[in-house]
């Protein structure tokens, strides 16, 4: 297992265009998150799932944002009609809820730049 | 609502020059504290949790320690290998999913 996944790694769209990121966590973990981080600010809690289940949604992710967790494994997060404040790294994470242990394990994120 | 604090924003230091980061946090209920490390263009990479205060946290030339209001994350005798940014975040008890709060960061840039 070589940790949580993310394709693809940089994203370039124009304005009003739809699109969609993956995300394949670690195998084992149950938890599910979406961040999102802009230039010189730590990232920010978007949506988690535990399983197939989207437990809680952020008001950051406004009706433009999807997102989804077919059979509790890999997750896709769509954004429609993207605007240019759109425009940051949006990061996926994974965690156990197994031994205690509460620490999500990052991806190397997906970098969007709408023009 | 939980707030994470992080200062300074920007450290530069010279090779074996130590220092520490601070982190201050204002939670209902403190399930953990963690400390991640981002090289840039990067995701965060896991560094150390903190559950209660009095804890400490060794790796390698990073140490990391919490008080009741705050933690700290010491460089020692740092490399230039040791540049990044690093963050802090909080997980609240009542948190939903155990979602964490982060810090804005502490831009770090080791000299040789």
């Amino acid at each position: 297992d070589t940790g949580v996944s993310q394709d693809p790694r940089h994203k370039i769209t124009k304005r009003g265009q739809n699109v969609t990121f993956r995300c394949d966590p670690i195998s084992e973990h149950n938890r599910l998150y979406w961040y999102r981080q802009t230039l010189g600010q730590g990232p920010e809690f978007l949506t988690y799932f535990q399983n197939e289940a989207q437990l809680e949604k952020s008001r950051l992710l406004s009706d433009r944002f999807s997102a989804e967790r077919p059979k509790g494994s890999f997750s896709t997060l769509e954004i429609q009609r993207t605007e240019q404040g759109d425009s940051a790294m949006y990061l996926c994470a994974s965690s156990s809820l197994k031994g205690g242990h509460t620490e999500a394990f990052f991806g190397q994120g997906t970098r969007l730049t709408v023009v | 609502e939980d707030q994470v604090t992080q200062s300074p924003e920007a450290l530069r230091l010279q090779e074996g020059e130590s220092s520490s980061l601070n982190c201050s946090y204002t939670v209902s209920g403190l399930r953990g504290l963690f400390w991640y490390r981002q090289d840039p263009g990067k995701g965060p990479e896991f560094l150390f949790t903190l559950y209660s205060a009095g804890e400490e946290k060794e790796k390698e030339r990073l140490k990391a320690t919490l008080t009741k209001k705050e933690s700290f994350l010491h460089i020692t005798a740092p490399k230039p290998e040791d540049s990044a940014t690093y963050l802090c975040a909080v997980q609240a008890i009542q948190a939903a999913g155990n979602k964490l709060t982060f810090g804005g960061g502490t831009r770090v840039l080791v000299k040789p």
